[in-house]
């Protein structure tokens, strides 16, 4: 069955310091992966993804994902975070059987001035 | 400007009552999703459909219905028989095919319990 696992409930990090957020999948065949954000009482934001092709992705609001196929790994990462970055993140695989997204557990950041 | 809408925001729900959820998109997307989300579990998947007049259950379907008459709506019922519904909901939509692109959510309706 295909799979993400977040393992960290929490991350904090001091503004401008870098941060990661990790995500491990578990699927068979090459993964379809994606990362979003949610805000307070909001919908999830779609950040960035990765179908094929460079290991490094670039998304929305200066994050990047570095995609490793050995670790089976898909962290999301930004140089310089801001305050405005704290939010819940989700990372999320595609069940190439079904379409369906299956999501992680999510992740909340927190980014003190 | 396109995009999802969700109401109401906030719903509240009398024991033995059924309520429907409103999810509207003007994105011309075939699928549409419905999700709960509850503290620390992510989000789970209620039903789905890919085409208009048809649907399938997901992971926890008990106690919900959905319809899709339209391409546009695909309103969710919680019935009496959810028996713990308090919860986040979100509906999401997307082209068919999903592994370029990605799913656009709504920002969710908050339903309680009376």
């Amino acid at each position: 069955a295909q799979s993400v696992a977040q393992p960290e409930d929490q991350v904090n990090v001091a503004e401008g310091n870098p941060l990661t957020v990790k995500c491990t999948y578990s699927v068979s065949g090459n993964p379809y992966l994606f990362w979003y954000v949610q805000y307070p009482n909001r919908g999830l934001q779609f950040l960035l993804k990765y179908i094929t092709g460079d290991n490094l992705v670039k998304g929305s609001y200066g994050f990047e994902a570095e995609f490793n196929k050995s670790q089976t790994s898909f962290h999301l990462k930004k140089p310089s975070a801001l305050v405005s970055d704290s939010a819940l993140y989700f990372c999320a695989v595609r069940d190439r059987d079904t379409d369906k997204l299956i999501f992680g557990t999510g992740t909340r950041l927190q980014v003190f001035p | 400007d396109g995009g999802i809408t969700q109401s109401p925001k906030y719903l509240f729900r009398k024991e033995g009552q059924n309520v429907t959820l409103s999810c509207e998109q003007n994105l011309n997307h075939d699928a549409m999703y419905w999700y709960r989300q509850d503290p620390g579990q992510g989000l789970r998947l209620i039903y789905y459909s890919q085409i208009v007049n048809d649907f399938q259950k997901g992971d926890i379907a008990e106690g919900y219905s959905v319809s899709r008459e339209k391409k546009e709506s695909f309103p969710l019922t919680v019935t009496s028989a959810q028996k713990n519904p308090t919860a986040f909901y979100l509906c999401a939509s997307s082209t068919r095919d999903l592994s370029n692109q990605p799913q656009h959510f709504g920002d969710g309706t908050r339903l309680s319990i009376l």
